[in-house]
């Protein structure tokens, strides 16, 4: 059991570059996540998912866009990369029998990417 | 708008030493609470949670923590801290509508 798995664990970039950041979950979780993690600031939600082929706008989703087509796979695009981006990026799944997402969340180790 | 506050950004504590890392969280409607924790090279991971009932949560590895309603905190303690308790540790609020707001973090180090 991997649990949550990014690919890959570190990237540089040039402004104007693409890159998608794959994230992978084997629980079987119904919903996944990706946040960006800036130095003193906390995690901020960029777009969540809650269900295969559903995706939503989290609290900064500029410059990102996402794709769920797996229930297991949930990637993060960077059309044209901006130094604003540079970040540490984290993919959570989290299963819930409540409504909202209010399960635990499981975290993946993180990419870091700089761009430059 | 909506945030958590983390008051101590890095702790440095000895050995056997008593832990309390503070949090605050500005929301007046119903909130679960979580704290996280990074350990150096791993994941971040469920360290205790709260959504209803004993206001008082114990975790793993001799962590607990207290939700006091009318002062909005979720502090962190722990009395006796070990050397493998070096980590970051995260403060969450779930808010509702899969918004989860997340502290800063503080970052402990405990010396051996």
């Amino acid at each position: 059991n991997a649990g949550v798995t990014q690919t890959p664990k570190f990237r540089v970039l040039k402004t104007g570059q693409s890159m998608t950041l794959l994230c992978a979950q084997d629980m079987n979780h119904e919903y996944m996540y990706w946040y960006r993690q800036d130095p003193g600031m906390g995690l901020r939600l960029i777009h969540y998912s809650v269900g295969e082929g559903t995706t939503a706008k989290g609290e900064v989703p500029d410059g990102y866009n996402v794709s769920r087509l797996k229930k297991q796979n949930f990637l993060l695009g960077l059309e044209s990369a901006a130094p604003s981006q540079t970040s540490v990026y984290f993919c959570a799944s989290s299963y819930s029998g409540l409504a909202g997402g209010t399960d635990t969340q499981y975290f993946g180790p993180g990419t870091r990417l700089t761009v430059l | 708008a909506q945030s958590v506050s983390q008051h101590n950004h890095h702790v440095i504590l000895s050995e056997a030493a008593s832990l309390e890392l503070g949090c605050n969280y500005s929301y007046g409607g119903t909130v679960n609470l979580f704290w996280y924790v990074q350990y150096p090279g791993q994941h971040l991971q469920l360290l205790l949670k709260y959504f209803s009932g004993d206001p008082l949560v114990k975790g793993i590895k001799g962590f607990e923590a207290e939700f006091i309603k009318s002062k909005f905190s979720f502090n962190l303690r722990k009395p006796s801290v070990q050397w493998s308790d070096t980590a970051e540790y995260f403060c969450a609020v779930y808010t509702g509508g899969f918004k989860t707001i997340f502290g800063a973090g503080t970052r402990l180090f405990v010396k051996a």
